[in-house]
C-alpha cells in the first residue's frame, strides 16, 4: 500500500511569515510530486509540481523535493490570510494515478 | 471549456438505494478519475480510466462501478447504497503534469 503522510495541523501562521508544509511517501520508486490547495467546500487545485530533488520555485511558493529522504516540502513565503486553505501532497503511483495525503489544514492570522 | 462538469452537486440517498453521479470533461482528455473526499481526509481513487472502453480499480472501488463509452463521459454507479459512501466525489481529467477536477458532489446516505 503505498502512503503519503501529511501533518493534519492547524497550522497558524502569522500574515508575512512564510509556512512550511510537510510530506513524506513510502514509495521509494514515486517520481513525480504534486502541492494541491481546496478552499472549504471547493475542488483541488493545482499549486505546484516538482519531479527532481532539490527546490522549484514559482512566486511566493517554493516545492522542495528530497527522493533518498522520501520528503516533499512546500514553503510559501509573504504568507496572506487568502493562503488560509487545506494543501494536499500527492504523489504519481503510475498511470498519472495520484495518491494523496490527508492534507495540512493552514491558518494565516492577520 | 467549460472544463470538468458533474452533476448533481447535492443528493441524498436512501440506504440501498441507487444512483448514477455524472461526469463530463470537453477538453478531449483520455485519463479520467473519480475520487472520494471523506471529511478532513485527502481523496482516495476509486476508478480510472487511461481511454474509452477502459476502466479500471483503483484504491476504493468496492460498492461503485463505471464504463466509459466516449471520451467525454466517465459515469460512476452506485448500487445499494450505504452510509460509509457518504462523502464528497470528486471527477477528474489529466493532461500533461495536471489533473483538472470538477466541483464534486455532496452525498448522503441516510
Amino acid at each position: 500500500q503505498k502512503e503519503v503522510e501529511q501533518n493534519s495541523g492547524p497550522l497558524s501562521v502569522p500574515e508575512g511569515a512564510i509556512a512550511s508544509l510537510n510530506c513524506t511517501y513510502s514509495d521509494r520508486g514515486s517520481q513525480s510530486f504534486f502541492w494541491y490547495r481546496q478552499y472549504s467546500g471547493k475542488s483541488p487545485e493545482l499549486i505546484m509540481f516538482i519531479y527532481s530533488n532539490g527546490d522549484k520555485e514559482d512566486g511566493r511558493f517554493t516545492a522542495q523535493l528530497n527522493k533518498a529522504s522520501q520528503y516533499v516540502s512546500l514553503l510559501i513565503r509573504d504568507s496572506q490570510p487568502s493562503d488560509s486553505a487545506t494543501y494536499l501532497c500527492a504523489v504519481n503511483s503510475g498511470a498519472q494515478k495520484l495518491v494523496f495525503g490527508q492534507g495540512t489544514r493552514l491558518t494565516i492570522n492577520p | 471549456n467549460a472544463g470538468v462538469t458533474q452533476t448533481p452537486k447535492f443528493r441524498i440517498l436512501k440506504i440501498g438505494q441507487s444512483m448514477t453521479l455524472q461526469c463530463t470533461q470537453d477538453m478531449n482528455h483520455n485519463y479520467m478519475y473519480w475520487y472520494r473526499q471523506d471529511p478532513g481526509m485527502g481523496l482516495k481513487l476509486i476508478y480510472y480510466s487511461v481511454g474509452a472502453g477502459i476502466t479500471d480499480k483503483g484504491e476504493v472501488p468496492n460498492g461503485y462501478n463505471v464504463s466509459r463509452s466516449t471520451t467525454e463521459d466517465f459515469p460512476l454507479r452506485l448500487e445499494l447504497a450505504a452510509p460509509s459512501q457518504t462523502s464528497v466525489y470528486f471527477c477528474a481529467s489529466w493532461l500533461g503534469n495536471e489533473q483538472f477536477f470538477g466541483p464534486g458532489t455532496r452525498l448522503t446516505v441516510l
